[in-house]
């Protein structure tokens, strides 16, 4: 159980586009669902949280025009990556809380390169 | 916010050797938890222990909340073990720096 997927795994797109980075629970049912990005060889830097039919809550310092998220349903949420540039390439990598029990469980990642 | 250093940062082991990785962090936390990065990036859920000590197989922790500290114990090391060790505190979870523990053949 508590199986989370992420696609796509890997995405190359060119500077100025966007990119949609989905997650979904697959057992279970997610009240709460978490963004975090990951810089080589650094540690998990939490960007957003999101809750079901509500608004994200930001960290500070992550820019909500650029980084949009939408939680629709609870099992499913998106990263929109908005009109992105080289240094936004990174490790993108969500979290799904069911809200129960005090564990998150993490997708598999994916790994976006902006050219 | 809190802090939260592990150590060390990096550990190379012959198979079959013993370690232990080290979780400090700056305040009182009501939640804890120990994860394993694959090499493919893949976050595996290890322990979830805000305090006292949990053993599964090769696997064990301890966490002494009064000492804001946790440990992690890997017996028997394995190459499958090799990766990146992270503590997170808290339920918006704050993750530590990482050990790259690689485990020679």
């Amino acid at each position: 159980g508590a199986v989370v997927s992420q696609h796509p795994s890997r995405v190359i797109c060119k500077s100025g586009t966007s990119v949609k980075i989905e997650c979904r629970s697959l057992d279970f049912q997610a009240t709460t669902m978490f963004w975090y990005r990951q810089f080589p060889k650094k540690s998990l830097m939490l960007m957003a949280t999101s809750n079901e039919g509500s608004k994200a809550t930001y960290e500070q310092g992550v820019e909500k025009d650029k980084f949009l998220i939408n939680h629709a349903s609870l099992t499913l949420s998106t990263l929109t990556v908005t009109s992105a540039h080289p240094e936004d390439s990174s490790f993108y990598i969500c979290s799904a809380w069911s809200g129960s029990g005090n564990e998150q469980y993490f997708g598999p990642g994916t790994r976006l390169t902006v050219t | 916010g809190i802090q939260v250093e592990q150590s060390p940062p990096d550990l190379i082991l012959q198979e079959g050797a013993n370690s232990t990785l080290r979780c400090n962090f700056s305040d009182s936390v009501n939640n804890l938890q120990w994860f394993h990065q694959n090499p493919w990036g893949q976050l595996i859920n290890l322990f979830y222990i805000p305090s006292g000590t949990k053993q599964n197989g090769r696997l064990s922790a301890t966490t002494v909340a009064t000492e804001r500290y946790s440990l992690l114990y890997i017996s028997s090391s394995q190459t499958t073990d090799s990766g990146v060790y992270f503590c997170a505190v808290e339920e918006k979870l704050t993750f530590g720096t990482g050990t790259r523990l690689t485990i020679i053949p």
